[in-house]
């Protein structure tokens, strides 16, 4: 089975853009989270979706909004780009969303020139 | 778990030595505990898990301790081995937070042959 897959691998964009982040959840998979990594630092919440419902959204600016769609693929979407939001951002994927362990994808690192 | 910004902790071992890595959580609530494993290019990779009803758990070559009282949790793994070179970090998760994991700031890992 394939795991989670997160398109494009990678992306450069300059301030001001937008941009849009795709995920394929592990088949089976209700929910969804999203994640920036910075250089350096350990993974941070943005957003969950489950069941195209969003359950839960991290400490980011209203820039940041994503959406699940009926197969359980979600896209995440960031508006006005800043060059601080250059990071890896991860897509996670679990079965019913509630305190259980994520497996994570590959990551989209995104540029903001 | 607090980043410890751009400089991660850097723990070196000879291949075949036993290593600890050690995490600090943040939250008393917290009651679902994870490590991850990350090699360069890629996303987390699930390690092992505890619950906070549980103070030892194994796994294959990787045993994880938590200690609820001063609130720290280490991964173990025996007989490190140069595949075992990453960035190692700790995730917490509390109950009724759905998926959000707050991430500690990662303890990088080399296996010196």
């Amino acid at each position: 089975d394939a795991g989670v897959t997160q398109s494009p691998t990678h992306l450069i964009k300059t301030r001001g853009q937008q941009v849009t982040l795709r995920c394929s959840p592990i088949s089976g998979h209700k929910s969804v989270s999203w994640y920036q990594q910075v250089l350096g630092q350990g993974p941070q919440f943005i957003f969950q979706y489950y069941e195209k419902e969003e359950r839960g959204r991290g400490n980011f600016p209203d820039r940041f909004s994503a959406r699940q769609f009926p197969n359980y693929s979600s896209e995440l979407n960031v508006n006005a780009l800043l060059l601080g939001d250059s990071a890896l951002y991860l897509c996670a994927s679990s079965f019913s969303g509630m305190g259980e362990k994520l497996f994570f994808g590959s990551g989209t690192q995104l540029s903001v020139l | 778990g607090e980043s410890v910004g751009l400089h991660l902790p850097t723990l070196s071992v000879q291949e075949g030595d036993n290593s600890i890595i050690n995490c600090a959580y943040s939250n008393s609530a917290s009651d679902y505990f994870i490590w991850y494993k990350q090699e360069s290019g890629k996303g987390p990779q699930f390690i092992i898990d505890i619950r906070s009803n549980m103070d030892k758990r194994q796994g294959q070559r990787v045993t994880v301790l938590l200690n609820k009282t001063v609130k720290h949790l280490s991964l173990q793994i025996a007989a490190t081995q140069p595949g075992d070179s990453a960035v190692y970090f700790c995730a917490e998760n509390m109950d009724n937070a759905g998926n959000m994991l707050t991430f500690g700031g990662g303890t990088r890992l080399m296996v010196k042959p």
